[in-house]
């Protein structure tokens, strides 16, 4: 059973701050998503990584895949009051049959940014 | 922009009765799931769905689950007799289906489940 811990679980920081949120497996992955949840609705994807040591950024978040595609991190500059919410790692099997790629979400890091 | 969507956002329903969630997939997608998330915890896969009949499904997906695209566009998850521990929110996701194993899975805003 591949499992995906992230941490912290909890993170409350000030307006401006930088913080970091790690996803972390003993479990290889094809690839790793990142999705941020509003409460009551469903998970929207941010960004998808692939290839080991892959770096993406989306304006303010960095997102970055372990060189072993075991681990991500989400680096998030200068944190605003609209980047609060919950943010959800899931990562696609090494090997699946093809058209299943069932995706293991992490436990997830509820994220508060105060004004 | 193309979405999942899914009906009704909210069911109520008493222990032991049939529920159907319904959801419509991005219309060219080819690959259907179902998730769960119960409440404070985890999403949690349940099974998937291509060419008509099931990909995979999880142990939660017992004799009591069943999925079904009854037509073009939906694609329904229907417990038959619900259980108390069966409240949760329910995600439908759909994927495009090209030879990559890094296609996105994209997520309806779920249904959210309550049995009394």
């Amino acid at each position: 059973t591949q499992l995906l811990e992230q941490s912290p679980q909890f993170l409350s920081i000030q307006e401006g701050e930088n913080l970091t949120v790690y996803c972390n497996s003993s479990s290889v992955f094809s690839s790793l998503q990142w999705y941020r949840q509003e409460p009551g609705e469903g998970p929207v994807l941010l960004v998808t990584v692939v290839t080991g040591g892959e770096v993406k950024k989306l304006k303010r978040l960095t997102f970055q895949f372990g060189d072993a595609r075991k681990d991500s991190s989400l680096h998030i500059t200068a944190a605003q009051p609209g980047d609060t919410g919950l943010y959800l790692c899931a990562g696609a099997p090494l090997i699946s049959n093809f058209g299943n790629e069932k995706l293991t979400f992490g436990t997830g890091t509820r994220l508060t940014i105060i004004p | 922009e193309p979405e999942v969507t899914q009906t009704p956002s909210h069911q109520v329903t008493q222990m032991g009765q049939e529920v159907i969630l319904r959801c419509v997939p991005i219309s060219n997608h080819l690959y259907f799931y179902w998730y769960r998330q119960i409440l404070g915890q985890k999403v949690e896969f349940l099974v998937s769905f291509y060419n008509n009949e099931i990909s995979e499904k999880s142990e939660i997906f017992d004799d009591q689950f069943s999925v079904e695209r009854p037509d073009g566009s939906n694609f329904t998850l229907k417990i038959r007799s619900t259980k108390l521990e069966d409240s949760a929110m329910y995600f439908c996701a759909s994927r495009l289906g090209t030879f990559s194993a890094v296609e996105t899975q994209y997520f309806g805003p779920g249904t959210r489940l309550l049995v009394l």
